[in-house]
């Protein structure tokens, strides 16, 4: 089966940019999203077809994705942003899979 | 305004069918490229998808899981209901139902989630 691995947790100093990286087979080969949950919330789509942001997302949060892996970068990082981001990934043969998450900590 | 609520048992004895149903409101199933997926997030851990119906009945479901689900749709009462047989501790979690989007393959609204829990 399909897997995408995401770091544990990344710790970010207010002000600063926080990476995220997801990683998986022939990543850039299919389509990839980011969720943002914030505890105790449901998940809210932070980016969506690799690299667009949806209305109503702060233009902090930009995506990329080459080869293997796609990175969720958050630029000026803000305490708000203290959240577990999640990775998704879809083509028709691996349907629908999630990351295991990256708990992100705002020091 | 596109709303999703998910509802159900809260409590479900070992060996139980477990049946949710998703209410959803501000778009139409019958649309082309929408559809209805769930997902669930056990206490702690990361979201698995479950399953997914698209508006013209075309279904998926997780291949690890596909034996024991099934998911319908009722357009008159736009409700979604899954249904999850022979459950298990380890089915604990917070089960959650997302609109897909008439593009793309990503979940753009969200229900509250419902914490099921599987003990006897």
């Amino acid at each position: 089966s399909y897997e995408l691995t995401q770091p544990p947790s990344v710790s970010v100093s207010p002000g600063q940019t926080a990476t995220i990286t997801c990683s998986g087979d022939k990543l850039a080969d299919k389509y990839t999203c980011w969720y943002q949950q914030q505890p105790g919330q449901s998940p809210v789509l932070v980016i969506y077809q690799d690299t667009k942001r949806p209305s109503g997302i702060p233009e902090r949060f930009s995506a990329s994705v080459s080869g293997n892996t796609a990175t969720l970068t958050i630029s000026g990082t803000q305490a708000v942003d203290e959240a577990d981001y999640f990775c998704q990934a879809w083509d028709t043969n691996i349907a629908w899979v999630f990351g295991g998450g990256t708990k992100l900590t705002v020091l | 305004q596109i709303t999703l609520k998910e509802s159900g048992p809260t409590l479900v004895r070992p060996t139980q069918t477990l049946t949710l149903t998703c209410s959803f409101s501000g778009f139409s199933l019958s649309t082309s490229g929408v559809a209805v997926g769930w997902i669930r997030q056990p206490p702690g851990k990361a979201l698995e998808w479950l399953a997914l119906i698209y508006w013209n009945e075309d279904k998926g479901y997780s291949p690890r899981l596909e034996s024991r689900l099934t998911v319908t749709k009722d357009l008159f009462r736009r409700k979604v209901v899954l249904t999850l047989t022979n459950m298990d501790p380890a089915d604990t979690a917070t089960y959650y139902c997302a609109q897909k989007g008439t593009k793309g393959h990503y979940f753009d609204s969200w229900g509250p989630g419902t914490l099921v829990t599987v003990s006897s």
